[in-house]
């Protein structure tokens, strides 16, 4: 199906565990990006990628570790997950252009106990 | 990417228009007004975008003001689903977003 998909939906992992998100987009979108969001807070920027084998931190990585090996899948890892890191992951990405919009995929709530 | 600022909540009966403001004073020449909105629990939706004259799709109206500080995004005929919250952006570098609160939109039946 075209399109950006998340997976999982949903994970429940204990503290410690590392654990990695994924995120596979159809478009071959040069852009990907990595957002958290928190209950009842707006999203923040963990990292983005422009292109396959080129990474930048966003906003709050710290914790966090990406890598874009393709164009089409951008995963996420939590090396060792740690009780703040309970958030819903959104993932989007970009064609590139300067003044562009963003697609986002459906999210995964992830809850480290 | 320019600053906005938007009222942190608005009401609206169903079947009417809702008109949100977004301010973006600070936006440059080059620089779209972009606007998305996020029903709750999903991933945020982008809805239209205009640099200099008003927009409309099939989702929405965006006007933008002459001088270009201000716009108001226009949901014609609202619906119960239309309640979400809705982001403005002043460019969008890449698609890369910054969000700030957004507006609040709650349609009452």
């Amino acid at each position: 199906d075209a399109g950006i998909t998340q997976s999982p939906r949903y994970k429940i992992t204990e503290t410690g565990r590392q654990v990695t998100l994924m995120c596979h987009q159809t478009w071959s979108h040069s852009y990907m990006f990595w957002y958290r969001q928190d209950l009842g807070h707006g999203l923040r920027l963990i990292y983005y990628s422009a292109a396959a084998d080129i990474t930048d931190k966003g906003e709050v990585p710290d914790g966090y570790v990406v890598s874009r090996s393709k164009t089409e899948n951008f995963p996420l890892t939590l090396e060792s997950a740690t009780r703040s890191q309970t958030s819903v992951y959104f993932c989007a990405s970009s064609d590139g252009h300067l003044n562009t919009e963003a697609f986002f995929g459906q999210g995964t709530r992830l809850t480290v106990v | 990417d320019a600053k906005t600022t938007q009222p942190p909540s608005m009401d609206c009966a169903e079947g009417r228009a809702a008109n949100l403001p977004c301010n973006h004073s600070t936006i440059s020449g080059n620089e779209y007004v972009y606007w998305y909105r996020q029903i709750h629990s999903q991933g945020p939706q982008y809805i239209i975008h205009g640099l200099k004259n008003n927009e409309t799709n099939e989702m929405a109206s965006l006007i933008i003001t002459e001088d270009r500080k201000s716009s108001t995004l226009i949901l014609p005929h609202a619906t119960l689903r239309d309640t979400a919250v809705y982001y403005c952006f002043g460019g969008t570098s890449y698609g890369k977003l910054t969000f700030g609160q957004g507006t609040i939109l709650t349609v009452h039946p």
